[in-house]
C-alpha cells in the first residue's frame, strides 16, 4: 500500500538556521513525489515536484529511492517559510495524490 | 479569481443532516479531485472526475457521493452525517487526468 510518513508534527527553527523536513514513502513501483505548503489562510499549493529537479523559494529535495525518502531542505530559513509542509505521493494508477501528516515549520526572528 | 473555487466556506449543520459542497474548477481544467482533510486521519483522497466520469475513488464512504457536471463544476454530498464528517473537504482539478493539481481554499464543515 501506498504510505507517506512526515514523522514531524512541528519544527521550530531560527531564523537564519537550515532546515531539513523529513518525508518517507512506500510504494511500489516507480513513485511521483511532490512537496506542498500551505500559508496562513491560504489554499494548499504545490511547492516542488521531484522530476523537475527545481529549487523554489530556495528549497530543494532529492529523491533517494535507496532509502525511500524524499526530504526537504533548505540552506537558510526566512521567517516567511513559515507554513504546513505536507509531502504527497502519485499514485500513477490512479493519479490520486497520497498525502503525508504535514509537518509545520516555524521559523523564528 | 481563475483559480479553483469552492462555496461555501463554512457549514455548520447537525448530525442526520445532508449537506452539498460545491466546487469549480480552473478554466479549461477536466478533472476535479475531492480530498477530506481532519486532525486525525490528515489529507485523504475521495474521489476523482474526469469529464464527468467518475475516474477513481478512494476512501469515499457510502454515505458520501458525487458527480461532476457538463459545465465541469462538482458537488460532493455527504449524507446521514455524524460527528466525525467534521473536516475540512478540498477540491481539486488538474487540466487532464495526471497534471498538476491546483487546490480550490477548502470547506470547512462542523456537524454538531
Amino acid at each position: 500500500a501506498q504510505r507517506v510518513t512526515q514523522p514531524e508534527k512541528l519544527l521550530s527553527v531560527f531564523k537564519g538556521a537550515p532546515v531539513e523536513l523529513k518525508c518517507n514513502y512506500s510504494y511500489s513501483g516507480s513513485p511521483e513525489l511532490f512537496w506542498y505548503v500551505q500559508y496562513s489562510r491560504q489554499r494548499l499549493q504545490l511547492l516542488l515536484r521531484h522530476i523537475s529537479r527545481e529549487s523554489i523559494k530556495g528549497f530543494t529535495a532529492d529523491l533517494n529511492k535507496g532509502e525511500t525518502s524524499f526530504h526537504l531542505k533548505k540552506p537558510f530559513a526566512q521567517e516567511e517559510d513559515s507554513a504546513m509542509y505536507y509531502c504527497a505521493l502519485k499514485d500513477t494508477g490512479f493519479q490520486k495524490l497520497v498525502f503525508g501528516t504535514g509537518t509545520r515549520l516555524l521559523v523564528s526572528p | 479569481d481563475s483559480g479553483v473555487t469552492q462555496t461555501p466556506k463554512h457549514l455548520i449543520t447537525a448530525t442526520g443532516q445532508r449537506v452539498t459542497l460545491r466546487c469549480s474548477p480552473r478554466s479549461g481544467d477536466l478533472s476535479v479531485y475531492w480530498y477530506q482533510q481532519s486532525l486525525d486521519q490528515g489529507l485523504q483522497f475521495l474521489i476523482q472526475y474526469y469529464n464527468g466520469e467518475e475516474r477513481a475513488k478512494g476512501n469515499i464512504l457510502e454515505r458520501f457521493s458525487a458527480q461532476q457536471f457538463p459545465d465541469l463544476h462538482s458537488e460532493l454530498n455527504l449524507s446521514s452525517l455524524e460527528l466525525g464528517d467534521s473536516a475540512l473537504y478540498f477540491c481539486a482539478s488538474s487540466v487532464g487526468t495526471g497534471g498538476e493539481q491546483f487546490f480550490g481554499p477548502g470547506t470547512r464543515l462542523t456537524v454538531l
